[in-house]
């Protein structure tokens, strides 16, 4: 099974911030790669699939990139809103599996 | 509008069995895969299922092969999985989700809200 992990675990940031965050995949899964992010009590939501393309909706401060093995989420000018939990997930074999998570905190 | 309503949750001994099912609607149900994901409570996201549009093509997570059945009636537009043997690392919420049809990368575009199954004694 492919293995996917993320950095940090957390991390605190402002308003207008910029941030990053990191997923590993264990092997090379191309550009098969989505990003989806989960507020307390409520269904993940899907950001960015495909490493780099935005969801219908999801506002151009989000924005994804990397392939093979490597890849980063980034939130410009974080937004009050964007405080929530991030996921990766690879789809690359139809065993799909999710990172850990990165919880973005209010500083 | 595309929902998908999970059921079937509950609290159950372990070794016992539930069936959850997903109804989905808002959309042609029969041109996309669908899979069930979990999330212990405070803990992050895990696959555990998947079925392609005609029950062709199913997967399963190592932690629930051999256990779990996964199932779906184009007719009725739902999604079920079965679940036998119940440990109490199920504890869980249950969503069903869709797998966007016409994109190779296969997202998860859209989600229910879950259903909470919990297994103790």
């Amino acid at each position: 099974d492919i293995q996917m992990t993320q950095s940090p675990s957390s991390l605190s940031a402002s308003v207008g911030d910029r941030v990053a965050i990191t997923c590993r995949a264990s092997q090379s899964i191309a550009t098969y790669l989505n990003w989806y992010q989960q507020k307390p009590g409520k269904a993940p939501k899907l950001l960015i699939y495909g490493a780099s393309t935005l969801q219908s909706g999801v506002p151009a401060r989000f924005s994804g990139s990397g392939s093979g093995t490597d890849f980063t989420l980034t939130i410009s000018n974080l937004q009050p809103e964007d405080f929530a939990t991030y996921y990766c997930q690879q789809s690359y074999r139809t065993l799909f599996t999710f990172g850990p998570g990165t919880k973005v905190e209010i500083k | 509008e595309v929902l998908l309503v999970e059921s079937g949750g509950g609290l159950v001994q372990p070794g016992m069995s539930l069936r959850l099912s997903c109804a989905a609607s808002g959309f042609t149900f029969d041109d996309y895969a669908m899979q069930w994901v979990r999330q212990a409570p405070g803990k992050g996201l895990e696959w555990v299922s998947g079925i392609s549009w005609n029950g062709g093509t199913i997967d399963y997570a190592d932690s629930v092969k051999g256990r779990f059945t996964i199932s779906r009636d184009n007719a009725k537009n739902s999604l079920y999985l079965q679940m036998n043997s119940l440990r109490s690392e199920d504890t869980a919420l249950y969503y069903c989700t869709r797998a966007a049809a016409t994109i190779a990368f296969r997202p998860l575009d859209y989600w229910g809200q879950g259903t909470l199954v919990t297994i103790s004694s």
